[in-house]
C-alpha cells in the first residue's frame, strides 16, 4: 500500500522569505512523486513530479522539490514566496512499476504568505 | 491545448436522487481518473479508466460508478445520493504510463440536501 504524510496543515511565511512544504511517503517499490496546488473553487494545478535521475526537480512558478530516498520524503521549496503563493498544496504518490496508475494523496498543507 | 473539462460546474440534488457528472480529457489523452474531494476524507480516489475499460476502483460503494466513451470522454454516475456525498469531484486526465502526470479539471461541485 502507498501513502502520503503532510504533517503540516499550515505553513506561514513572510513575503519574500523562502518556504518549505513538507512531505513523506511510503511506497513499496520506487516511488513517482508529484506536487500540485489548489486555488480556491479550483481543480489541482500541476507543480512537478520526481520520477527518476537528479534529486532536485524544477517545476513551475519558481518551486522545486528535493527528493530524499534514505528519509522517503520530498520537500516543496521556494527561495522567495509570494503572496500569489498561498494556496492549498498537495503531495502525492504512485508506486512506480506498479499496475495502480491511480494517485494517493496527502491531506494537504494551506500555506499563507503574508506581506 | 484546451485542459480537462467538467460539466456541471455546480449541482445541487436531494437525498435519494441520482447524478450524472461529464469529463472531458486532454486531446490524446486516454486515461480518465476520478477523485472525490472532501474536507474530512481529502482527496480519495474513485476509478480510473483506459480505453473505455474500468482499470482500477477505489473503495466506494456499488452507488458509485463510471464508464467511459470511445472518445474518451468518461462519466460517473452517483445513484441513491447520501448527504455524505456532498463533495468536489474532480477528473483527470493522462498519457498511458505510472510516468505520466494527470492533469486535473476545475471539478463538479455536488451539494446533497
Amino acid at each position: 500500500a502507498q501513502s502520503v504524510a503532510q504533517p503540516e496543515d499550515q505553513v506561514n511565511v513572510a513575503e519574500g522569505n523562502p518556504l518549505t512544504v513538507k512531505c513523506t511517503y511510503s511506497v513499496s517499490g520506487n516511488p513517482y512523486l508529484f506536487w500540485y496546488v489548489q486555488y480556491p473553487n479550483r481543480g489541482l494545478q500541476f507543480l512537478l513530479k520526481y520520477i527518476t535521475g537528479d534529486n532536485l526537480v524544477k517545476g513551475s512558478y519558481g518551486f522545486e522539490a528535493e527528493f530524499n530516498k534514505s528519509q522517503t520524503s520530498f520537500h516543496l521549496k521556494k527561495p522567495s514566496a509570494l503572496v500569489s503563493d498561498s494556496a492549498l498544496y498537495f503531495c502525492a504518490v504512485r508506486e512506480g512499476g506498479g499496475s495502480a496508475r491511480q494517485l494517493t494523496f496527502g491531506s494537504g498543507t494551506q500555506l499563507t504568505v503574508l506581506p | 491545448k484546451a485542459g480537462v473539462t467538467q460539466t456541471p460546474r455546480y449541482l445541487i440534488k436531494t437525498r435519494g436522487q441520482q447524478v450524472t457528472l461529464s469529463c472531458s480529457p486532454i486531446s490524446g489523452h486516454r486515461s480518465v481518473s476520478w477523485y472525490q474531494q472532501t474536507p474530512g476524507q481529502g482527496l480519495q480516489f474513485l476509478f480510473e479508466y483506459f480505453s473505455e475499460t474500468q482499470r482500477n476502483k477505489g473503495n466506494f460503494p456499488g452507488r458509485f460508478s463510471g464508464r467511459q466513451f470511445s472518445n474518451s470522454r468518461s462519466e460517473m454516475n452517483v445513484s441513491t445520493l447520501e448527504l455524505g456525498d456532498s463533495a468536489l469531484y474532480l477528473c483527470a486526465s493522462s498519457l498511458e504510463g505510472a510516468m505520466e502526470t494527470q492533469y486535473f479539471g476545475p471539478g463538479t461541485r455536488l451539494l446533497v440536501l
